[in-house]
């Protein structure tokens, strides 16, 4: 069964940092790119960030740029998503999610169940 | 940044009516890369349909996809209890992902 679990949230200050984790079991993880997706309280969904299934392209959405870093370790089938300078406006349940083969990982076939991320002092 | 606007933002229908759903691009969006998502209350989004009319693994035909450049639908035949829930649009562009505000589908 394909499988992907999120951990790590919880509250943190303004400003402060937090780093995220999605293990990922029952498919070739190395094989597929990944994106942590998120969705603030009552909020639609916003999409992160993306990283390759080598590990070697990254893109951010403008809103985290230069202060979320994604990356993946494919010895522990995991994804990561390390968050800096964080803002009240990044409070949300964060995601990831496995991308679509058959369309490059345009789109997301597979969701983990989300962590809550609480900014606030 | 490809802005995606999904319309109504809720629909109230009931069990058996027919729901159809609309999402419109601020500028053309590859059919290739337009997808729909359904979350419920509590849970995860599930991929409904992706290439804009392809149904994803396990996702009854009641639900189908359609449409091409700036304008894309999703259509339920006949609602069923499950089916109500919150419904988004994504798309895939410029190394860039968004998705649409979601249009809610409630009992009437």
């Amino acid at each position: 069964e394909v499988q992907l679990v999120e951990s790590g949230g919880g509250l943190v200050q303004p400003g402060g940092s937090l780093r995220l984790s999605c293990g990922a079991s029952g498919f070739t993880f190395s094989t597929y790119g990944m994106s942590w997706v998120r969705q603030a309280p009552g909020k639609g969904l916003e999409w992160v960030s993306y990283i390759s299934s080598s590990g070697t392209t990254m893109f951010y959405a403008d809103s985290v740029k230069g202060r979320f870093t994604i990356s993946r370790d494919h010895a522990k089938n995991s994804l990561y998503l390390q968050m800096n300078s964080l803002r009240a406006e990044d409070t949300a349940v964060y995601y990831c999610a496995r991308g679509l083969k058959d369309v490059g990982a345009a789109n997301f076939d597979c969701w983990g169940q989300g962590t809550l991320v609480t900014v606030s002092s | 940044e490809i802005v995606l606007t999904q319309s109504p933002g809720t629909l109230s229908l009931s069990p058996g009516e027919r729901a159809t759903l609309s999402c419109r691009a601020s500028q053309g969006v590859s059919s290739s890369y337009l997808a729909w998502y359904q979350q419920r209350p509590g849970q995860a989004p599930r991929l409904l349909i992706y290439g804009a009319s392809k149904r994803a693994t396990g996702i009854p035909d009641r639900f189908s996809g359609s449409g091409s450049g700036t304008d894309f639908s999703l259509t339920i035949s006949r609602l069923e209890p499950e089916d109500f829930a919150v419904y988004y649009c994504q798309q895939y562009g410029s190394s860039q992902w968004t998705f649409g505000q979601g249009t809610k589908v409630e009992i009437k």
